[in-house]
């Protein structure tokens, strides 16, 4: 049974650094064709794909938060790491992390399971 | 921000069917990216509904069905039950961004 689940602050404040971990168990990031996501949804708002890391490192971000995130994976810990620094108010969101099914080709892969997700507020 | 156009909101009554469309363009759905739908209850973490344009994983009932044409695809919910009163988005890939993308969502209501 594949499952995951983030953690990380619940509250940041303007200009610092976010910090999430997601930690699944499973499957292994060390096996061809797997990758993990990270998403996130303002409270209200639609859902947001940010990032991905597949098992041979490679990396992918949205263009409009590139210069912002960084992913990461330990394999041993079977954990991924999203960072994303100077947060603003308006990135208060869930944050939401996803295994990724290659079964179709990476460009037609699905996001399943979802982790439970964990909401980030960034205020003063 | 979202790529694909979802209509806001849908609603019907018990045991109607409803549709939810997803329109998006020549470097997302229309380039032949395969259209996938999530529901998400409130409060809790979305959900797969719909891989592959239509294909449904184990558990999900033959109620819910999808389709894809030209630059859009479909969500058809048969036989509403007020257990479906949920967010429903669509999701693709963009090859112009090299991208994941969802939709703008879609609330579903049971009149």
């Amino acid at each position: 049974q594949v499952t995951l689940k983030e953690s990380g602050p619940t509250l940041v404040k303007p200009t610092q650094t976010l910090t999430l971990t997601c930690t699944f168990s499973g499957f292994s990031l060390s096996t061809s064709g797997v990758a993990v996501g990270w998403f996130r949804q303002p409270p209200g708002k639609a859902l947001e794909w940010l990032a991905m890391i597949f098992w041979n490192d490679d990396k992918r971000y949205t263009p409009s938060l590139k210069t912002r995130l960084t992913i990461t994976k330990d394999t041993s810990k079977n954990q991924v790491v999203l960072t994303m620094t100077n947060m603003d108010p308006v990135d208060t969101a869930t944050y939401y992390c996803a295994h990724f099914n290659t079964i179709f080709g990476v460009a037609g892969g699905w996001f399943d399971p979802w982790g439970q997700g964990t909401l980030v507020t960034v205020s003063s | 921000q979202s790529v694909l156009t979802q209509p806001p909101s849908v609603s019907g009554a018990p045991g109607q069917r409803v549709t939810i469309s997803c329109t998006g363009s020549r470097s997302n759905i229309g380039a032949g990216y395969d259209v996938h739908w999530y529901r998400q209850l409130p409060g809790t973490a979305p959900k797969l509904l719909i891989y592959g344009n239509n294909n449904r994983p184990s558990g999900v009932p033959d109620r819910f069905s999808g389709s894809q044409s030209g630059t859009s695809a479909s969500l058809a919910i048969t036989g509403l039950q007020a257990e479906d009163e949920a967010d429903y988005y669509c999701q693709s890939h963009d090859s112009s961004l090299y991208v994941f993308v969802f939709g703008t969502g879609t609330r579903v209501s049971v009149l």
